[in-house]
């Protein structure tokens, strides 16, 4: 059985550019999760879909950063304008349905120069 | 607010001996704790699953126990390997959300 996917694994842009992660969830998992991770730090949640909802997206900077989540399937994570500090990488989890085991993907290595 | 701490931040052990890694944390109304392991450049991958009614999970040679009383959780890793070296993270959930500690880099020497 496939995992989380994600794409693409690396990503290099100049800042003020726009720039789009994608994420495929384990299939019949409703629950999907985006979360940032800092080098040498944990994972913090940026937004929590239960299926095509946004149930929690309080950690989100909405004035440039974006997310949704069609049919309750795939997602995509937006940023606009990318800013030197969003360098970081962009991990996307799944699970069954909410509080149940986390499966996360290769991430997304984002790099803005 | 819940706040994860894990103590060593950097382990070196050599093969074969047998290590526990710390998780503590300050809430302990919790719904599940998941201790993770991450490769340099890679995602995280699932190693054990606590729930908030159990007190341990084995998985091969790893072995993570839950106090909730104390607030910790520990990773027992018995008989490590050259190939255990990574990053090990915890997390936990609770009201629907999960906080991660910043984890623990094992280097298992040859």
């Amino acid at each position: 059985e496939a995992g989380v996917v994600q794409s693409p694994r690396y990503k290099i842009i100049e800042k003020k550019q726009p720039v789009a992660f994608w994420c495929n969830p384990i299939s019949g998992h409703n629950t999907l999760y985006w979360y940032l991770q800092n080098l040498g730090q944990g994972p913090e949640l940026l937004i929590r879909y239960e299926n095509e909802e946004a149930v929690d997206d309080s950690q989100l900077p909405k004035d440039r950063f974006s997310a949704e989540r069609l049919k309750g399937v795939d997602s995509t994570l937006k940023i606009q304008p990318a800013e030197l500090g969003d360098s970081a990488v962009y991990l996307c989890a799944s699970s069954l349905v909410q509080n149940t085991e986390a499966f996360f993907g290769q991430g997304t290595r984002l790099t803005v120069v | 607010k819940q706040e994860v701490t894990q103590i060593p931040a950097a382990l070196s052990v050599p093969e074969g001996e047998n290590l526990v890694l710390n998780c503590s944390f300050t809430d302990s109304a919790i719904y599940n704790l998941q201790w993770f392991r991450q490769d340099p450049g890679k995602g995280l991958t699932s190693l054990l699953l606590i729930q908030s009614s159990q007190r341990e999970q084995t998985s091969g040679r790893l072995n993570a126990s839950l106090d909730k009383s104390s607030g910790r959780s520990t990773l027992y890793i018995a008989a490590s390997q050259p190939g255990d070296s990574a990053t090990y993270l915890c997390a936990l959930t609770g009201g629907f959300k999960t906080i991660f500690g910043a984890g623990t880099r094992l280097f298992v020497k040859a």
